[in-house]
């Protein structure tokens, strides 16, 4: 079976410029869930959708991050303007339901450098 | 709010057994997991064990919960040199299931 599926794997881009980052999750999990992750501030949840709602944003850092879902196999994660500090792994999970016996399943993850 | 922290670095010898601990502080932690990611690779979930139990064991791992110490264990029995990465614990209460909570993260290095 597919796991969640990331695009791009790595991207290196100019501060200010737009990055949008792809996700799809496993078919018939209806939670999705994105991460980023950096040496000093290690794994933060910055949004999850339920049913292709978003549930809690507050991890959000600010207004240039924001994420869609808008059908149950598609999601986007997008940096209007980057800016360096962004630079981070980006990471994708999906989950059968909220239940914690249900547990999400990790893509491969965007490696995102902003110069 | 909730925080789990774990130790940064273990370093171990091929056979031996590895123990990487973490702590966390909500009494509320329902599920307690652990994840491993290897280099260049996504979170993997290894085994996770409900708070009303106090072990769980699947073939060379063992997880030891102390719920009135809120610590929890990871036992690798046997350590290879492909146990070689980081290890997550994590936790999720019962009013939030969605969402967990992560640990700094714990390098294992094995040795031969």
């Amino acid at each position: 079976d597919a796991g969640v599926i990331q695009s791009p794997r790595h991207e290196v881009t100019e501060m200010g410029q737009e990055v949008t980052l792809r996700c799809k999750p496993i078919s018939g999990h209806d939670y999705l869930f994105w991460y980023r992750q950096t040496m000093m501030r290690g794994l933060e949840l910055l949004i999850y959708f339920n049913n292709n709602v978003p549930i809690d944003d507050s991890g959000m850092p600010e207004d240039r991050f924001s994420a869609k879902m808008p059908n149950a196999s598609f999601s986007t994660l997008k940096i209007q303007p980057s800016e360096p500090r962004d630079s981070a792994v980006y990471f994708c999970a999906s989950s059968s339901g909220r239940y914690s016996n249900q547990p999400q399943h990790f893509g491969d993850g965007t490696r995102l450098s902003i110069l | 709010g909730e925080d789990v922290e774990q130790s940064l670095f273990l370093s171990v010898r091929e056979g031996d057994s590895s123990v990487i601990n973490c702590t966390y502080t909500d009494s509320s932690s329902t599920y307690l997991y652990w994840y491993k990611q290897e280099p260049g690779a996504g979170l993997q979930l290894l085994t996770y064990i409900f708070s009303n139990m106090d072990m769980k064991q699947d073939q060379r791992l063992t997880v030891l919960l102390n719920k009135k110490d809120k610590h929890l264990s990871l036992r690798i029995a046997d350590t290879q040199t492909g146990d070689s990465a980081i290890y997550f614990c994590a936790e999720s209460d019962t009013g939030t299931a969605s969402k967990l909570t992560f640990g700094t993260g714990t390098r294992l290095q094995v040795t031969l």
